[in-house]
């Protein structure tokens, strides 16, 4: 069971716009916490997406873009490539306990 | 750019201990904390711990009693140990770099516990 809920799966045709959300709690996103996003192409180590809840690292296209609000975060992809179906995670920090890493349980995307 | 390379025993026993070592290429050791993220077989990122270039720790609340994690910055190398392994440490773990998010992953070490 993951701190952060993801939906298990979405999917899209290309071309379409699809979100992807990130629901936490009053000790992670809700008290402040960034969220970062992290896309992980099969067989391969995940890369990062979004970072601080709506910055992308060089080289990641605009189509990429994130949002947050209260307890929640999203990601959101426009103009859906056949090259974007890939495994989609959240990351975020907790202050319960002593204070971790959190991470979603990951949501795959597939392009119809 | 920083690069991430690590290595370690893939096949365990029950009881035995894990331990897996990430060496950092082209980078500025000191400037993020280097941690440790393991991925279950088709499941979801779990944090296991980090550490910077002082030897400062931070570990999962969950796996805190069994982790223990190092540096040698005269290799700008970390490592990861934990004891005693169980079937359910069974996963691909990763090494990975950042200060708050992590922007370089290493390529991902195997790790299957089995009696």
């Amino acid at each position: 069971q993951s701190v952060l809920t993801q939906p298990p799966s979405v999917s899209g045709a290309p071309g379409q716009r699809v979100t992807i959300s990130c629901t936490g709690s009053s000790s992670n996103i809700g008290a402040g916490y960034d969220v970062h996003w992290y896309q992980q192409l099969p067989g391969t180590a995940p890369k990062l997406l979004i970072y601080d809840n709506n910055n992308r690292p060089s080289g990641v296209p605009d189509r990429f873009s994130g949002s947050k609000s209260g307890t929640s975060a999203s990601l959101a992809i426009t103009g859906l490539q056949a090259e974007d179906e890939a495994d989609y995670f959240c990351q975020s920090y907790d202050s319960s306990l002593s204070g971790y890493v959190v991470f979603g349980g990951g949501t795959k995307l597939t392009v119809l | 750019q920083v690069q991430l390379q690590q290595w370690g025993a893939g096949l365990l026993k029950p009881s035995e201990t894990l331990s897996l070592t990430c060496t950092v290429y082209r980078g500025s050791f000191s400037d993020y904390y280097w941690t440790w993220i393991r991925q279950p077989p088709g499941k979801g990122l779990e944090w296991i711990g980090e550490i910077n270039h002082s030897g400062n720790t931070n570990y999962n609340p969950s796996l805190k009693s069994r982790v223990t994690m190092s540096v040698d910055t005269s290799k700008n190398q970390f490592s990861l140990k934990m004891r005693p392994v169980t079937v359910a440490d069974t996963g691909l773990y990763y090494c990975a770099g950042g200060d708050g998010w992590f922007f370089r992953w290493g390529q991902g070490t195997v790790v299957s516990v089995s009696s």
